[in-house]
């Protein structure tokens, strides 16, 4: 089955510093790869997500990037903000047409943004 | 929409004990899934349905563990009888399929804190 590996488990920036999240993945057949933000106590929310057939995304100061070959995707945030404090989260699945398979989850990363 | 609704959003109890945690969709939404979230073992899937359809079960933990879906607008997971162990936050989470109209795009609902003493 699908594995995701997360690194790293923890990240201290300094406010405005750029901040990058990595993950990889094991299964080749994976095509979805969603990120989420779970700030304390709180539910897990999508951010930012990604498909196979692209190899960049960006949404403001938010940017994954994915590379099939190597099995492996990545957050890049900058110019971070406290605001951005958060566990950070990625997922891999595999959907194909109006199927839909389950996310599995990296560990977590928990970001923190120093002011 | 009000988004994805669970209930009760925390709950205690003793070992032993019947739990029943229960979700409601967002509407429209043609899949369903229940994680359970601990330090540990971070966030694992339990079951998800499609169309009310129990579609993967491979991660609920033992026959303690049951889920149903009646209908498209409401899910129930139970855990009978409870174990300390299973204490953790328990989110469902919803997504309509590209077949819908939709994009893989799952939402969770805010979670039950679940302690077993």
């Amino acid at each position: 089955g699908e594995n995701v590996e997360q690194h790293p488990s923890t990240l201290s920036v300094q406010e405005g510093d750029s901040a990058v999240i990595k993950c990889t993945y094991s299964d080749s057949a994976s095509n979805y790869f969603p990120w989420y933000k779970q700030e304390l106590g709180k539910r897990p929310q999508l951010i930012i997500d990604i498909r196979s057939n692209v190899g960049e995304k960006k949404d403001q100061r938010i940017a994954v990037t994915l590379n099939k070959t190597a099995k492996h995707f990545s957050l890049h945030i900058t110019e971070t903000q406290p605001e951005d404090s958060a566990v950070y989260f990625c997922a891999a699945s595999m959907n194909y047409g109006g199927s839909q398979g389950n996310l599995i989850f990296g560990k977590g990363t928990k970001l923190s943004v120093k002011p | 929409d009000a988004g994805v609704i669970q209930s009760p959003r925390h709950e205690v109890t003793e070992m032993g004990q019947e739990v029943t945690l229960r979700c409601k969709p967002i509407s429209g939404h043609d899949y369903l899934f229940w994680y359970r979230q601990t330090m540990m073992r971070g966030l694992e899937l339990l079951i998800y349905f499609n169309n009310n359809v129990p579609i993967d079960d491979s991660g609920m933990p033992e026959d303690r563990f049951s889920a149903k879906m009646p209908n498209a607008s409401f899910s129930t997971l139970k855990i009978q009888p409870s174990e300390p162990r299973d204490s953790a936050v328990y989110f469902c989470a919803s997504s309509l399929s590209r077949g819908g109209g939709g994009g893989y795009e799952q939402y969770f609902g805010p979670g039950t804190r679940l302690t077993v003493t």
